[in-house]
Protein backbone atom coordinates (compact mmCIF):
# COMPACT_ATOMS: atom_id res chain seq x y z
CA UNK A 1 0.00 0.00 0.00
CA UNK A 2 1.10 3.30 -0.73
CA UNK A 3 -1.35 5.18 2.04
CA UNK A 4 0.10 7.40 4.75
CA UNK A 5 -0.11 6.20 8.21
CA UNK A 6 -0.48 8.87 10.56
CA UNK A 7 0.33 8.00 14.35
CA UNK A 8 -0.76 8.32 17.25
CA UNK A 9 -4.50 6.83 16.10
CA UNK A 10 -5.72 8.59 19.07
CA UNK A 11 -5.03 12.12 20.56
CA UNK A 12 -6.51 13.98 23.86
CA UNK A 13 -5.41 17.45 25.09
CA UNK A 14 -6.27 20.07 27.25
CA UNK A 15 -6.58 23.47 25.37
CA UNK A 16 -3.76 25.54 24.93
CA UNK A 17 -1.48 22.36 24.63
CA UNK A 18 0.24 21.40 21.61
CA UNK A 19 -0.75 18.86 19.40
CA UNK A 20 1.68 16.64 17.38
CA UNK A 21 0.59 13.96 14.86
CA UNK A 22 2.92 12.34 12.25
CA UNK A 23 2.50 10.27 9.27
CA UNK A 24 4.44 7.75 7.57
CA UNK A 25 4.68 6.84 3.91
CA UNK A 26 6.13 4.35 1.74
CA UNK A 27 6.93 5.47 -1.59
CA UNK A 28 8.51 8.74 -3.20
CA UNK A 29 6.34 11.88 -3.48
CA UNK A 30 5.57 15.12 -5.43
CA UNK A 31 4.07 16.63 -2.23
CA UNK A 32 2.33 15.68 0.98
CA UNK A 33 -0.94 17.20 2.26
CA UNK A 34 -2.65 17.21 5.50
CA UNK A 35 -6.44 17.89 5.82
CA UNK A 36 -8.99 17.88 8.34
CA UNK A 37 -12.63 16.27 8.79
CA UNK A 38 -14.99 17.18 11.92
CA UNK A 39 -17.39 14.54 12.47
CA UNK A 40 -19.79 13.55 9.75
CA UNK A 41 -18.66 15.67 7.42
CA UNK A 42 -16.26 16.24 4.24
CA UNK A 43 -11.94 16.98 4.49
CA UNK A 44 -10.98 20.37 4.06
CA UNK A 45 -7.70 20.82 2.56
CA UNK A 46 -5.22 22.50 5.19
CA UNK A 47 -1.53 22.56 3.96
CA UNK A 48 0.69 21.26 1.87
CA UNK A 49 4.46 20.53 1.57
CA UNK A 50 6.12 19.89 -1.20
CA UNK A 51 8.88 17.12 -2.01
CA UNK A 52 11.60 19.44 -1.59
CA UNK A 53 10.07 21.54 1.61
CA UNK A 54 11.30 20.44 4.92
CA UNK A 55 9.34 22.89 6.94
CA UNK A 56 5.98 24.93 6.16
CA UNK A 57 4.04 27.31 8.44
CA UNK A 58 0.34 28.51 8.52
CA UNK A 59 -0.89 30.36 11.13
CA UNK A 60 -0.76 28.10 14.38
CA UNK A 61 0.18 25.00 11.72
CA UNK A 62 3.76 23.84 11.29
CA UNK A 63 4.23 20.83 8.82
CA UNK A 64 7.50 19.23 8.79
CA UNK A 65 8.84 17.07 6.22
CA UNK A 66 11.42 14.15 6.54
CA UNK A 67 11.71 12.38 2.99
CA UNK A 68 14.66 10.38 4.06
CA UNK A 69 12.64 8.97 6.73
CA UNK A 70 9.27 8.97 4.52
CA UNK A 71 8.05 10.90 6.94
CA UNK A 72 5.96 14.11 8.12
CA UNK A 73 4.67 16.04 11.22
CA UNK A 74 1.59 17.93 11.79
CA UNK A 75 1.99 20.53 14.64
CA UNK A 76 -0.87 22.82 15.88
CA UNK A 77 0.36 25.57 18.54
CA UNK A 78 -2.12 26.88 21.29
CA UNK A 79 -4.50 24.41 20.77
CA UNK A 80 -8.42 25.05 20.90
CA UNK A 81 -11.63 23.05 21.46
CA UNK A 82 -12.73 23.74 17.75
CA UNK A 83 -9.31 21.59 16.56
CA UNK A 84 -11.04 18.51 17.47
CA UNK A 85 -11.34 16.93 14.58
CA UNK A 86 -9.71 13.77 12.56
CA UNK A 87 -6.65 14.96 10.58
CA UNK A 88 -5.56 13.09 7.57
CA UNK A 89 -2.06 13.21 5.82
CA UNK A 90 -2.17 12.17 1.69
CA UNK A 91 0.52 11.70 -0.16
CA UNK A 92 0.75 13.02 -3.92
CA UNK A 93 2.87 10.09 -5.32
CA UNK A 94 5.81 10.23 -7.66
CA UNK A 95 5.56 8.19 -10.79
CA UNK A 96 8.85 8.47 -13.69
CA UNK A 97 10.22 11.72 -14.11
CA UNK A 98 8.39 13.27 -11.83
CA UNK A 99 5.04 12.72 -13.03
CA UNK A 100 2.27 12.32 -10.36
CA UNK A 101 -0.41 9.53 -10.77
CA UNK A 102 -2.79 12.59 -10.05
CA UNK A 103 -4.60 11.22 -7.08
CA UNK A 104 -4.03 11.09 -3.79
CA UNK A 105 -3.58 7.63 -1.04
CA UNK A 106 -5.12 8.90 2.75
CA UNK A 107 -4.35 7.34 6.14
CA UNK A 108 -6.29 6.45 8.45
CA UNK A 109 -5.98 9.55 10.20
CA UNK A 110 -5.47 10.92 14.09
CA UNK A 111 -8.83 11.97 15.89
CA UNK A 112 -7.63 14.72 17.86
CA UNK A 113 -9.98 15.81 21.09
CA UNK A 114 -9.17 19.12 22.59
CA UNK A 115 -11.13 19.04 25.96
CA UNK A 116 -11.76 22.78 27.38
CA UNK B 1 -16.12 26.10 2.06
CA UNK B 2 -15.27 24.97 -1.42
CA UNK B 3 -18.11 24.80 -3.99
CA UNK B 4 -19.29 21.19 -3.92
CA UNK B 5 -22.22 19.81 -3.10
CA UNK B 6 -23.42 16.28 -2.23
CA UNK B 7 -26.74 15.48 -1.91
CA UNK B 8 -28.52 13.46 -0.43
CA UNK B 9 -26.62 13.92 3.33
CA UNK B 10 -28.47 10.66 4.82
CA UNK B 11 -29.87 7.97 2.82
CA UNK B 12 -31.73 5.50 4.62
CA UNK B 13 -32.83 2.81 2.01
CA UNK B 14 -34.16 -1.30 2.13
CA UNK B 15 -31.93 -4.03 -0.21
CA UNK B 16 -32.21 -3.92 -3.57
CA UNK B 17 -33.06 -0.73 -4.33
CA UNK B 18 -30.94 1.64 -7.07
CA UNK B 19 -29.86 5.02 -6.11
CA UNK B 20 -28.46 7.16 -7.16
CA UNK B 21 -25.76 10.12 -5.44
CA UNK B 22 -25.32 13.47 -6.40
CA UNK B 23 -21.88 15.61 -6.87
CA UNK B 24 -21.99 18.84 -8.44
CA UNK B 25 -18.78 21.70 -8.47
CA UNK B 26 -19.27 25.11 -9.55
CA UNK B 27 -14.99 25.77 -9.37
CA UNK B 28 -15.15 24.09 -13.59
CA UNK B 29 -12.70 21.81 -12.25
CA UNK B 30 -11.71 19.01 -14.66
CA UNK B 31 -10.62 16.02 -11.98
CA UNK B 32 -13.43 14.56 -9.43
CA UNK B 33 -13.33 11.74 -7.34
CA UNK B 34 -15.63 9.41 -5.00
CA UNK B 35 -14.17 8.25 -1.88
CA UNK B 36 -15.52 5.78 0.11
CA UNK B 37 -14.77 5.89 4.05
CA UNK B 38 -15.70 3.23 6.98
CA UNK B 39 -15.65 4.73 10.70
CA UNK B 40 -12.53 5.18 11.61
CA UNK B 41 -11.04 4.09 8.05
CA UNK B 42 -9.15 5.59 5.68
CA UNK B 43 -10.21 7.04 2.76
CA UNK B 44 -10.65 4.39 -0.32
CA UNK B 45 -10.83 6.04 -4.03
CA UNK B 46 -13.51 4.07 -5.87
CA UNK B 47 -13.86 6.13 -8.96
CA UNK B 48 -12.17 9.05 -10.43
CA UNK B 49 -12.66 11.52 -13.73
CA UNK B 50 -10.14 13.38 -15.46
CA UNK B 51 -12.97 14.92 -17.85
CA UNK B 52 -16.13 14.72 -19.64
CA UNK B 53 -16.62 11.32 -21.05
CA UNK B 54 -13.35 9.98 -18.57
CA UNK B 55 -14.06 7.94 -16.05
CA UNK B 56 -11.67 4.84 -14.27
CA UNK B 57 -12.05 2.72 -11.31
CA UNK B 58 -10.29 3.44 -8.17
CA UNK B 59 -7.90 1.42 -5.87
CA UNK B 60 -10.82 0.04 -3.81
CA UNK B 61 -13.15 -2.54 -5.98
CA UNK B 62 -16.68 -1.42 -5.99
CA UNK B 63 -20.15 -2.44 -7.60
CA UNK B 64 -21.34 1.13 -8.32
CA UNK B 65 -20.58 2.77 -11.45
CA UNK B 66 -19.98 6.53 -12.47
CA UNK B 67 -20.88 9.14 -15.34
CA UNK B 68 -19.33 12.15 -16.59
CA UNK B 69 -21.52 13.83 -19.06
CA UNK B 70 -20.89 17.39 -17.77
CA UNK B 71 -18.00 18.96 -16.35
CA UNK B 72 -19.73 20.09 -13.09
CA UNK B 73 -21.51 17.26 -12.48
CA UNK B 74 -20.44 13.14 -11.23
CA UNK B 75 -23.17 11.41 -10.20
CA UNK B 76 -22.32 7.69 -8.45
CA UNK B 77 -25.28 5.14 -9.51
CA UNK B 78 -26.02 1.55 -7.23
CA UNK B 79 -28.04 -0.61 -9.09
CA UNK B 80 -28.94 -2.95 -6.29
CA UNK B 81 -27.82 -1.81 -3.19
CA UNK B 82 -26.81 -4.43 -0.20
CA UNK B 83 -26.26 -4.12 3.53
CA UNK B 84 -22.35 -4.38 2.48
CA UNK B 85 -22.73 -0.74 0.90
CA UNK B 86 -23.46 0.76 3.89
CA UNK B 87 -20.71 3.62 4.26
CA UNK B 88 -20.12 7.42 3.67
CA UNK B 89 -19.39 8.38 -0.04
CA UNK B 90 -17.49 11.41 -0.28
CA UNK B 91 -17.17 12.90 -3.62
CA UNK B 92 -13.93 15.65 -4.14
CA UNK B 93 -12.75 17.38 -7.24
CA UNK B 94 -9.01 19.01 -7.55
CA UNK B 95 -8.35 22.29 -8.66
CA UNK B 96 -4.41 23.39 -9.25
CA UNK B 97 -2.34 26.54 -8.22
CA UNK B 98 1.02 26.38 -9.88
CA UNK B 99 2.58 22.77 -9.72
CA UNK B 100 -0.01 21.59 -6.74
CA UNK B 101 -3.35 20.54 -6.80
CA UNK B 102 -5.42 19.78 -3.88
CA UNK B 103 -8.78 18.54 -3.20
CA UNK B 104 -12.00 19.97 -1.76
CA UNK B 105 -14.55 18.16 -0.45
CA UNK B 106 -18.37 17.85 -0.82
CA UNK B 107 -19.82 17.17 2.82
CA UNK B 108 -20.68 13.44 2.16
CA UNK B 109 -23.55 10.91 1.74
CA UNK B 110 -24.02 8.67 4.66
CA UNK B 111 -25.87 5.85 3.14
CA UNK B 112 -27.19 3.03 5.00
CA UNK B 113 -28.86 -0.31 3.32
CA UNK B 114 -31.27 -2.04 5.65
Amino acid sequence: SQQGEEDPQALSIQEGENATMNCSYKTSINNLQWYRQNSGRGLVHLILIRSNEREKHSGRLRVTLDTSKKSSSLLITASRAADTASYFCATDVKVDRGSTLGRLYFGRGTQLTVWP
Amino acid sequence: EADIYQTPRYLVIGTGKKITLECSQTMGHDKMYWYQQDPGMELHLIHYSYGVNSTEKGDLSSESTVSRIRTEHFPLTLESARPSHTSQYLCASSGKQGWDEKLFFGSGTQLSVL
